[in-house]
């Protein structure tokens, strides 16, 4: 059974750098084929794919976001961390960790129940 | 990147109804195509991959169809379970981009 639940803060100041953990379970991130990961939906908005990262370290990013996002794994933990630099308020968002499907080059078969994180002063 | 455009961005019918939601994409992208339904305050579900495969576990009242640029989410007979905003998502390529949703309620 999959299961992926995000951790990290609920609010965060503008400029500051938000990181967030995805701890999961019942899939390894060392099988071939399986990745990880992140989407955003800011409040009473639509959903925002922003990274994701696979087996072999491989990483991709929203375009739009790429010089702000990193992506990274711990295997032996199950985890999976995004950091987001220089937090604007039009980054408050439900940020959602998601694992991949494994159909398609890229859709989310088990999400993260969510994390609301508010940016302000 | 690839555009995905919903229509509608709401309907309202009664239980039992057959409702069918849009999703057009600015370029084609195949089948490439998911479906999913994410109820208020809670996580997205998938419910379609491949624009008509059926996710396990889903409903068989639910149905996708459609190829390249055109593709349609069919609820056959709405029930209040149902109550929810339904997003598709291209999964063909990076950036995998959504569309805007469509806001099912009952009438």
């Amino acid at each position: 059974q999959i299961t992926l639940k995000e951790s990290g803060p609920t609010l965060v100041k503008p400029t500051q750098t938000l990181t967030l953990t995805c701890t999961f379970s019942g899939f390894s991130l060392s099988t071939s084929g399986v990745a990880v990961g992140w989407i955003r939906q800011p409040p009473g908005k639509a959903l925002e794919w922003l990274a994701l990262i696979y087996w072999d370290d491989d990483r991709r990013y929203s375009p739009s976001l790429k010089s702000r996002l990193t992506i990274t794994k711990d295997t032996s933990k199950n985890q999976v961390v995004l950091t987001l630099t220089n937090m604007d308020p039009v980054d408050t968002a439900t940020y959602f960790c998601a694992h991949r499907h494994t159909i398609a080059v890229v859709a989310f078969d088990y999400w993260g129940q969510g994390t609301l994180v508010t940016v302000s002063s | 990147d690839i555009q995905m455009t919903q229509s509608p961005s709401s309907v309202s019918a009664s239980v039992g109804d057959r409702v069918t939601i849009t999703c057009r994409a600015s370029q084609s992208i195949s089948r490439w195509l998911v479906w999913y339904q994410q109820k208020p305050g809670k996580a997205p579900k998938l419910l379609i991959y491949t624009a008509s495969s059926l996710q396990s576990g889903v409903p068989s009242r639910f149905s996708g169809s459609g190829s390249g640029t055109d593709f349609t989410l069919t609820i056959s007979s709405l029930q209040p379970e149902d109550v929810a905003t339904y997003y598709c998502q291209r999964a063909n390529n990076f950036p995998p981009t959504f569309g805007g949703g469509t806001k099912v309620e009952i009438k």
